[in-house]
């Protein structure tokens, strides 16, 4: 177990819906990080955020959006899905703002969009 | 650019054969590089990590090298045995512009019995 909780496990949705998916990051860590793997395909980096603050973006739709608030606890909200955005998304906390700190990574919500 | 390349995407050796995967990258700056086991429908798990001070680190059967001067790092895995098989990633830290960790696309290691 990594520390890093994520909710829901499963969610599946039609097109053109919101859903919003939960992090809660391991205890102590301040910086947490979004990520999309998509099946059979790498870890694409969305965001990150620290102790609150966004502090680095890649690429992450518009149609996508993240916080972090002060129990920093993070959620990743996708708006107008499309069949597309079906994927694993996983979320990982470190410890410092610096990104030599070693990533922990929750199991993932695993998104299918019908 | 930032990107990292990892070789080779798939990978097959016999139980107790060596394994090796390799990993290069672009931004010159980068000074961490961990790699990440990823079991099927898992989520990814540290198993070792290497800072750009040193050149080599082991753990058991693990090790990684480190070559800053030709922007390369390697995963060695020996002895391996089946419940090696899963998808190896490497990762390397660009600093160059905004910090993030660069994650290569994988490599499918399949160890036989």
């Amino acid at each position: 177990d990594s520390g890093v909780t994520q909710t829901p496990k499963h969610l599946i949705t039609a097109t053109g819906q919101r859903v919003t998916l939960r992090c809660s990051p391991r205890s102590g860590d301040l910086s947490v990080y979004w990520y999309q793997q998509s099946l059979d395909q790498g870890l694409q980096f969305l965001i990150q955020y620290y102790n609150g603050e966004e502090r680095a973006k890649g690429n992450i739709l518009e149609r996508f959006s993240a916080q972090q608030f002060p129990d920093l606890h993070s959620e990743l909200n996708l708006s107008s899905l499309e069949l597309g955005d079906s994927a694993l998304y996983f979320c990982a906390s470190s410890p410092r703002q610096e990104d030599n700190s070693p990533l922990h990574f929750g199991n993932g919500t695993r998104l299918t969009v019908t | 650019g930032e990107n990292v390349e990892q070789h080779p995407s798939t990978l097959s050796v016999q139980e107790g054969d060596s394994a090796v995967i390799k990993c290069t990258y672009s931004d010159s700056a980068s000074n961490y590089f961990p790699w990440y086991k990823q079991e099927l429908g898992k989520r990814p798990q540290l198993i070792i990590d290497i800072r750009s001070n040193v050149g080599e680190k082991k753990d058991q059967r693990i090790a990684v090298t480190l070559n800053k001067t030709a922007k390369h790092f390697s995963l060695h895995i020996t002895e391996t045995q089946p419940e090696d098989s899963a998808v190896y990633f490497c990762a390397a830290l660009k600093r160059t512009g905004f910090q993030k960790l660069v994650f290569g696309t994988g490599t499918r290691l399949l160890v036989s019995p």
